[in-house]
């Protein structure tokens, strides 16, 4: 039973460049979190999408960055443009919908992340 | 405003000792709470949780202590190894999805 994943696990881009972070929750979840992580910092909440959906984006830049999740294939998370203040790492998890119970008990099960570096 | 925090940013134990490692937040609506676990180049894993209906919750080698009147949750983690050396995260969680991270605590053991 594979974990959440995420590729790539490292991405270098130069300023202005665009970066497309992939993840792949675990099988049979339908909710997706992205988080970004700073050096020496916790993770910082970014959106949270469920299928053709995003249900919270309140963490979310409002220029450059936009997050999807398809009814088929990963969720993307994409930042055009991108500066040095980007560099992070970006970390995904996910949970499940349990029967009988509110999403606020559902735990999130996390990705290893990607380390985006600008130039 | 929305926050959680860390008492102590390092915490250095010597092997077979418990540790206590701790947390505050601002939330009085957050109903569940996590301990994570994150080594370094890898993802946050998750130790214990624990709701709000709750003040004590024990896993194997762990126990969470939820404070509801002060806002304190802490993480006790007995008999400490060197494999338990990371940083630990608490986090809560509100409005139905997100999470709240706090700034995270560096476990370091010592043989």
């Amino acid at each position: 039973n594979a974990g959440v994943m995420q590729n790539p696990r490292h991405l270098v881009r130069r300023r202005g460049q665009e970066a497309r972070l992939r993840c792949s929750p675990m099988k049979g979840h339908s909710h997706v979190y992205w988080y970004r992580q700073l050096p020496e910092e916790g993770l910082k909440f970014m959106v949270y999408l469920q299928k053709e959906n995003i249900i919270d984006e309140s963490g979310m830049p409002k220029e450059r960055f936009s997050a999807e999740f398809p009814k088929e294939g990963p969720s993307i998370l994409r930042i055009q443009q991108v500066v040095r203040g980007d560099s992070a790492a970006y970390f995904c998890a996910s949970s499940p919908v349990l029967a009988g119970t509110t999403s606020s008990y559902n735990e999130q099960f996390f990705g290893p992340g990607t380390r985006l570096t600008v130039l | 405003g929305e926050s959680v925090g860390l008492h102590l940013p390092t915490l250095s134990v010597q092997e077979g000792d418990n540790s206590i490692i701790n947390c505050a937040y601002s939330n009085s609506a957050s109903d569940y709470f996590i301990w994570y676990k994150q080594e370094s180049g890898k993802g946050p894993q998750f130790i214990i949780d624990i709701r709000s209906n709750m003040d004590k919750r024990q896993g194997q080698r762990v126990t969470v202590l939820l404070n509801k009147t002060v806002k304190h949750l802490s993480l006790q983690i007995a008999a400490t190894q060197p494999g338990d050396s990371a940083v630990y995260f608490c986090a809560e969680k509100i409005q139905g999805g997100k999470l709240i991270f706090g700034q995270g605590t560096e476990l370091s053991v010592k043989p």
